[in-house]
């Protein structure tokens, strides 16, 4: 069974850093891409991003509203995929899931809050 | 343009057919997935490859395409489908979008 858990959410003041985990069982994990999505309180679902497998080079992509500050990575090895975020803002407050690209599982999320 | 665009809401009675659709250009060229979503529960993968269905998604879950546009029916719709719907796809550069959502009402 493909399980996908996220974990490191918490309150975080503004401008500050918050790294997330999201650790994958059930699967061969290095054979998949990743990805992140987030959901601000009764908003929407917003892509984040995704990592390719390494085999397709290991390569990341963001969306606009992220790229710069955050980053996605992986160690295969603990078959976990990170979330760096730096330089929060509060409009980053959100759901934030780890998904099996191209979102065919989804882990249960986990709340990051960014405010003062 | 990146945008997935989708009917705020639906109603629908049930038993009934709820059709929702989403446009974006992208659609033109790359497949879409739907997604269902309950609240406080994480999103459910119902519709792939425009209109392939999931091992264990009810058949009354299907998915067509015409052109930018794609659409989800749910045919005879029961009081457990309400919940919100988002249809996906990558964009030519690799990224990828979320429709808006749509909140769909059984009653």
């Amino acid at each position: 069974e493909v399980q996908l858990v996220e974990s490191g959410g918490s309150l975080v003041q503004p401008g500050r850093s918050l790294r997330l985990s999201c650790t994958a069982s059930g699967f061969t994990y290095g054979d998949y891409a990743m990805s992140w999505v987030r959901q601000a309180p009764g908003k929407g679902l917003e892509w984040v991003g995704f990592i390719r497998s390494k085999a397709y080079g290991g390569t990341t992509e963001y969306a606009a509203s992220v790229k710069g500050r955050f980053t996605i990575s992986r160690d295969d090895s603990k078959s976990i995929a990170y979330l760096q975020m730096n330089s929060l803002k509060t409009e980053d407050t959100a759901v934030y899931y780890c998904t099996r690209d191209p979102c065919d599982y989804w882990g249960q999320g986990t709340l990051v809050t960014v405010s003062s | 343009s990146y945008e997935l665009t989708q009917p705020s809401s639906v109603s629908v009675s049930p038993g009934q057919t709820a059709r929702i659709t989403c446009s974006g250009d992208v659609l033109a060229k790359k497949y879409a997935r739907w997604f269902q979503q309950k609240p406080g529960q994480a999103p459910v993968l119902v519709i792939y490859k425009d209109s392939e269905r999931p091992s264990g998604i009810p058949e009354r879950f299907s998915g067509s395409s015409s052109g930018t546009t794609v659409t989800l029916t749910i045919s005879g719709a029961q009081v457990e489908d309400e919940a919100d719907y988002y249809c996906y796809s990558a964009t030519d550069n690799n990224l990828r979008v979320f429709g808006t959502g749509t909140k769909v009402t059984v009653l």
